[in-house]
């Protein structure tokens, strides 16, 4: 499978934006870019997804680089209901559907 | 629309009883998913059933682990001689299809089991 990297926490403040990053350095061709989050004692929700392009849509914009090695989640501007764990998983259409989820970033915002 | 539902929401159980817990999905969705979460770790894939094809098991950490959908909806992921090392929170995640492309998953919020 393949696999993403991300930091194990940060932090940010309220009302200031938040980019998190995530490696994915041997990425395929047909490899989508998913996000989800994770609230404290919920299961995750989906939050983008994306192959080349950036994305955005009411929760989030997701940027990705030229050579799609790496992408960056932004939370225009973070409130403390976003505290939560971000996760960065790869998937291939038509490939073998399971999403494998990694540690994800832990999301602190201070008030 | 109703979610994914996931009961008993918590279940404590002694050491080497078995245990069964339910997923009812969102209606229509041919992909199922079971992952296990252990205290401040990520998700740990188990299993995988897409429509009428052979589930993908390879996630299941041993041989006490199964699971069935039955009529492609409801699932049962059933845990015998339960031991200690068990004791996380289950999650159940359904979509239209399998690879969550353009199909994004949708999460119960988890069976937490506790064995003693």
């Amino acid at each position: 499978d393949a696999k993403t990297t991300q930091p194990n926490s940060m932090e940010s403040n309220e009302e200031e934006p938040v980019h998190l990053p995530c490696n994915h350095s041997t990425i395929s061709g047909t490899d989508y870019i998913h996000w989800y989050r994770q609230l404290p004692s919920q299961g995750p929700e989906y939050v983008i997804h994306g192959l080349t392009s950036n994305v955005n849509n009411r929760m989030a914009s997701l940027a990705i680089a030229e050579d799609r090695k790496s992408s960056t989640l932004i939370l225009h501007r973070a409130t403390l209901r976003d505290a939560a764990v971000y996760y960065c998983i790869l998937s291939t259409q038509g490939g073998s559907e399971k999403l494998v989820f990694g540690k994800g970033t832990k999301l602190t915002v201070n008030p | 629309g109703a979610g994914v539902s996931q009961s008993p929401s918590n279940k404590v159980t002694e050491k080497g009883k078995d245990v069964e817990l339910r997923c009812d999905p969102i209606s229509g969705h041919t992909a199922l998913y079971w992952y296990r979460q252990s205290l401040g770790q990520g998700l740990e894939f188990l299993i995988y059933f897409q429509g009428n094809s052979a589930p993908d098991k390879s996630g299941l950490p041993s041989d006490r682990f199964s699971a069935e959908r039955t009529g492609g909806s409801v699932s049962t992921l059933t845990i015998q001689r339960t031991q200690q090392e068990d004791s996380a929170v289950y999650l159940c995640a359904s979509s239209w299809t399998g690879s969550g492309v353009n199909s994004p998953l949708h999460f119960g919020n988890g069976t937490r089991l506790t064995v003693t």
